[in-house]
């Protein structure tokens, strides 16, 4: 059972450029979260999307879009890249209840690097 | 706002030795408790969760038990090896789907 992907491991861009970065979820979830870690700090929450639509979003400026395909899959857009967005961004995905826990699966990671 | 805070590490210690990470949390409301963790060049992993006070998670050797009176969830593990080396983030989340909240994470070295 595949779990969840995310391409492309390592990319390297420059200020100013544009990002897009991929996740497909686990087989049989519905939502997808992402996150940016920095190096040494805890996942910080960018946004997540159910039923093709941004439910929830963090503290992240407008450069940060993503979008929600008919098939679960997902993708992060940041515009207009600054330095300060290199990090690890991570993909989790999860299947929407209205009770319990809500368990996320996490895929390995885009490391975008900008220089 | 709900929030999350953990012992700074790294933390080192010997094989078979008692392992307690701290993690404390703020929050409205009674969220799921969970602890994360992630092994060099891998993404996060569920290592254990508690949904409701005095529920105790455990898996593979590893337990916490979600405190409401004190607002903790510390992580426990009896005799760590060196195959527990790394990084344990606690987080929490209130029921429903809403945002996972981490911490900042503590580094786990153990030495042979």
């Amino acid at each position: 059972d595949a779990g969840v992907t995310q391409s492309p491991t390592h990319l390297i861009k420059t200020r100013g450029q544009q990002v897009t970065l991929r996740c497909s979820p686990k087989s049989g979830h519905d939502t997808v979260s992402w996150y940016q870690q920095a190096l040494g700090q805890g996942p910080q929450f960018i946004f997540q999307y159910y039923e093709e639509e941004e439910r929830q979003r963090g503290n992240f400026p407008d450069r940060f879009s993503g979008h929600q395909f008919p098939n679960y899959s997902s993708e992060l857009n940041v515009n207009a890249l600054l330095l300060g967005d290199s990090a690890l961004y991570l993909c989790a995905s999860s299947l929407r209840t209205g009770t319990g826990a809500n368990v996320l699966t996490f895929g390995a990671g885009s490391r975008l690097t900008v220089l | 706002g709900n929030s999350v805070t953990q012992m700074e590490g790294p933390v080192t210690l010997s094989e078979e030795a008692f392992l307690t990470i701290n993690c404390t949390y703020t929050a409205t409301g009674y969220p799921s408790l969970f602890w994360y963790v992630q092994y060099p060049g891998e993404g996060l992993q569920l290592l254990l969760k508690a949904t409701k006070a005095d529920d105790k998670g455990s898996n593979k050797g590893f337990e916490a038990t979600y405190r409401k009176e004190t607002t903790s969830f510390h992580l426990e593990k009896g005799s760590v090896q060196v195959s527990d080396s790394a990084v344990y983030f606690c987080a929490l989340s209130r029921t429903g789907g809403f945002k996972t909240i981490f911490g900042a994470g503590t580094r786990l070295f153990v030495k042979a």
